[in-house]
Order: C-alpha cells, then sequence, then structure tokens
C-alpha cells in the first residue's frame, strides 16, 4: 500500500480557498485517491476520490499531475466549519480495499 | 441514504468488565465491516475486517480473543471488548461497505463510539 505525506497543519481564512497537497511517491498503477474530513470524537467524511487529472463534486476538486506521485484536495470558499482533519489515502480498488490512514492534516480557519 | 450508526456512543466501564459495541448499517446491506481504533490526537489503525457470515480478519498485533467480533447478520456487527483495561479507552469507529460487492468500494462511516475504561 502507498505511504502518503500530508502537512501535519495548516491555517487559513473564512472565504478563501484551500489547497492541501498529499504525496504518494510509490502509488501503483491500480490504485485510487480517496479524501475524508474528520472532526473531532466524530467518523471520517468521504469528501472526493479520483484517479487523475481532475475530479469536482459540490464540496472540493481534487487535482491529480500526470505523474500521479502527487494529489491536491481543493476546498473554494472555506469556512469556520470546515475547521478539521483532512486525510489522504492511497489503495487499489479492489473486494479487499482496505483504508490505511496516515497522519493527516489538521486545517484551522480563523475568521 | 447509506447511513451507519453506532451504539453507543459513550460508555464507562470498570476495569475487568466486557463492553459490547454495535454497529448497524441502516438503509443498506454491508458484507464487510471494518472496526478501527483511534487514540487522541492520532490517525485511525485498523482493527479487524469482519465480513457477514464468517470470522473476522484481524490486523497484527490485535488481539483477536480480547476484542471479540460478530457480523452475524447484513446490517450488524458488534465489537465486544473483553477483560476492558484502561489502555482500551480510546474512540472505537466502525465503517460498512455495501454489499454484495458489485464494484462499489466506498466505505460508510459510522459516528463512533468514546470508551473509558476506569
Amino acid at each position: 500500500l502507498a505511504k502518503t505525506t500530508q502537512p501535519v497543519s495548516m491555517d487559513s481564512y473564512e472565504g478563501q480557498e484551500v489547497n492541501i497537497t498529499c504525496s504518494h511517491n510509490n502509488i501503483a498503477t491500480n490504485d485510487y485517491i480517496t479524501w475524508y474530513q474528520q472532526f473531532p470524537s466524530q467518523g471520517p467524511r468521504f469528501i472526493i476520490q479520483g484517479y487523475k487529472t481532475k475530479v469536482t463534486n459540490e464540496v472540493a476538486s481534487l487535482f491529480i499531475p500526470a505523474d500521479r506521485k502527487s494529489s491536491t484536495l481543493s476546498l473554494p470558499r472555506v469556512s469556520l466549519s470546515d475547521t478539521a482533519v483532512y486525510y489522504c489515502l492511497v489503495g487499489e480498488m479492489d473486494s479487499n480495499y482496505q483504508l490505511i490512514w496516515g497522519a493527516g492534516t489538521k486545517l484551522i480557519i480563523k475568521p | 441514504g447509506a447511513v451507519v450508526s453506532q451504539h453507543p456512543s459513550r460508555v464507562i466501564c470498570k476495569s475487568g468488565t466486557s463492553v459490547k459495541i454495535e454497529c448497524r448499517s441502516l438503509d443498506f446491506q454491508a458484507t464487510t465491516m471494518f472496526w478501527y481504533r483511534q487514540f487522541p490526537k492520532q490517525s485511525l489503525m485498523l482493527m479487524a475486517t469482519s465480513n457477514e457470515g464468517s470470522k473476522a480478519t484481524y490486523e497484527q498485533g490485535v488481539e483477536k480473543d480480547k476484542f471479540l467480533i460478530n457480523h452475524a447478520s447484513l446490517t450488524l456487527s458488534t465489537l465486544t471488548v473483553t477483560s476492558a483495561h484502561p489502555e482500551d479507552s480510546s474512540f472505537y469507529i466502525c465503517s460498512a461497505r455495501e454489499g454484495p460487492f458489485q464494484g462499489n468500494y466506498e466505505q460508510y462511516f459510522g459516528p463512533g463510539t468514546r470508551l473509558t475504561v476506569t
């Protein structure tokens, strides 16, 4: 399973766009990239998943360069409620797919 | 859709006793459920994977006789912490994957259970 590296923490301000980058140099051909959000004392919440190029949904965008050795989660116009820990996970999508969690990035949004 | 519940949300038990945590998929059938443990300010750690009707697969270092997992139905898995010790105090989270497996790999997470052993 590919190991991921993320910044330990980040600060930003309400209304700003926030980009969190994750490194996964050993990503395998069949691996997908998935991002989760976790608030204190709650279970993680799925944000977005992608394989290559760009994926966008109603809450975020995920940018993946051609070499797929990194990915960037982009949160547009953040609010205080986006303060949370964000996890980047990489794994092969098969019936035995397990989620192996790295340390995550603690994002703090300031007013 | 795809809601997973856990009960209880918080539990305090005395050292040496056992405590059972339930994980339910409310609006879908889950042939596979996962149990995680999370210590304060740390990431989630996978404890075991359970498939309905079969024995759970435990991760290395997780004592199967201490953490009993039962996945007797397509909507319910239970984790029983036996002979609890203070070091078992943690946040326990379950997740469920819809099945029979048809290519949907997404795991839906429960809200977690805070266990405190005194």
